[in-house]
């Protein structure tokens, strides 16, 4: 059972236009969401996180939204730039524990 | 600054052989360290975390264990690997009690033949 999806393996977005990237998950005890993007051969590196008490938060492009009803967030990059390409994936827990990822969904940036 | 050190960054390993991936920490005491495998076109899947020295949790059944003999250092283990163990390996560490926020280290590429 896969408690956190991404339903787009990937996605292709015009430079300077939006990203969106969802993800949903189905465990109603998970309270922290978390965003990573992957360069291939690399570790994942933290983007951003939200709050289960919380709907957005925003750190220059990227913002994240939470919608706890749906169990559905995503991550809005606004302008997507060409180094924003990579895999992104998207991560959840309950109070630190049983932290479990998305299967990813690759962006592809065209200039 | 915390930093991860993961080693070695590639591996080819025969069937059968022996296996051991070493991750260390420096910059912050008392991590909560991880061990994740990304096979081939797959998301992260957790195989081991640790809260502390000698106490190990187990996600997945496998031919795999891990060991954590010093704060921040934590080990990856196989007696034989099979085929299935191919994939990239990755490290990664957590504050105890913090913003539940992971950070990952380079990575072993791993390919069992």
């Amino acid at each position: 059972d896969q408690q956190v999806k991404q339903n787009s393996p990937s996605l292709s977005v015009q430079e300077g236009r939006i990203s969106i990237l969802n993800c949903d998950y189905t465990n109603s005890m998970f309270d922290y969401f978390l965003w990573y993007k992957k360069y291939p051969a690399e570790g994942p590196t933290f983007l951003i996180s939200i709050s289960s008490i919380k709907d957005k938060n925003e750190d220059g492009r990227f913002t994240v939204f939470l919608n706890k009803s749906a169990k559905h967030l995503s991550l809005h990059i606004v302008p997507s730039q060409p180094g924003d390409s990579a895999v992104y994936f998207c991560a959840a827990n309950n109070y630190g524990q049983n932290f479990v990822f998305g299967p990813g969904t690759r962006l592809s940036v065209l200039p | 600054s915390q930093t991860i050190h993961q080693w070695p960054a590639t591996l080819v390993q025969p069937v059968g052989s022996p296996l051991s991936l070493e991750c260390t920490v420096e910059g912050t005491s008392n991590p909560n360290l991880y061990w994740y495998r990304q096979a081939a076109g797959r998301g992260l899947q957790l195989l081991f975390y640790s809260v502390g020295i000698g106490q190990i949790s187990s996600e997945v059944p496998q031919n795999l264990s891990a060991s954590r003999p010093q704060d921040r250092q934590f080990i990856l283990s196989s007696k034989k690997l099979l085929l299935s163990d191919s994939g990239f390996y990755l490290c990664a560490w957590s504050v105890t009690g913090g913003n539940y926020e992971q950070y990952f280290g380079p990575g072993t590429r791993l390919t069992v033949t």
